[in-house]
């Protein structure tokens, strides 16, 4: 079946502008997550979702940084006013809320985010 | 949030065994152990996942002693192919989400 995915694949923009990202989860899958990660370090955890609640967004770096999933599925993730600084590849992840142990979580491929 | 420590690099080659091994010292009572491994230019993909003892796969071997304070993900005969960074992470999953720490992760390079 089809897996996470998320567009566009590459955003280029100016520092000051408004973008979004958009993150399409595995059908079903109750969790998802988004996570921002630079050249040679690991995903950097912003925000998870369960269902259309945000359930721990205290990785979103400031508010200049929202999401939202207002049906449950898709996921949308805004940053206004761009710097510099938020260059990076943005995760996009869900995961089934089944109550086990092993929930692990499906990735999509990213979105390469570059603020000139 | 536990923590968690791992070599930055290993080095192997072509058929050999390789042993990653992850400190977690303040792991909790309802923490599980995850590894994920990824690729460049690609999201990370779950490898296995454990709470004590042994678990194996098709892909991996998790070893967790007693104290759960460290683990070890073992890749038999790695193959060139296996080259990427290895993420050990600790939390409960089993409320569906938890705010999940990757570290810098462990670069294994595997040479021909």
């Amino acid at each position: 079946g089809a897996g996470v995915s998320q567009t566009p694949s590459n955003k280029v923009t100016e520092k000051g502008k408004y973008v979004e990202l958009r993150c399409d989860p595995i059908s079903g899958h109750t969790a998802l997550y988004w996570y921002r990660q630079s050249l040679g370090q690991g995903p950097e955890f912003l925000i998870y979702f369960q269902g259309t609640g945000a359930a721990d967004d205290s990785g979103l770096p400031n508010d200049r940084f929202f999401a939202v999933r207002p049906e449950g599925s898709v996921s949308t993730l805004k940053i206004q006013r761009t710097e510099r600084g938020d260059s990076a590849v943005y995760l996009c992840a869900s995961s089934p809320l089944s109550g086990r142990a092993n929930n692990e979580q499906f990735f999509g491929p990213g979105t390469r985010l570059t603020v000139l | 949030l536990a923590k968690t420590t791992q070599p930055i690099s290993m080095d192997s080659y072509e058929g050999q065994e390789v042993n990653i091994t992850c400190s977690h010292n303040n792991i909790a009572t309802n923490d599980y152990i995850t590894w994920y491994q990824q690729f460049p230019s690609q999201g990370p993909r779950f490898i296995i996942q454990g709470y004590k003892t042994k678990v194996t796969n098709e892909v991996a071997s998790l070893f967790i002693p007693a104290d759960r304070k460290s683990s070890t993900l073992s890749l038999p005969r790695v193959s060139l192919s296996d080259t990427a960074v290895y993420y050990c992470l600790v939390g409960d999953p089993r409320g569906g989400g938890f705010k999940t720490i990757f570290g810098a992760g462990t670069r294994l390079f595997v040479k021909a």
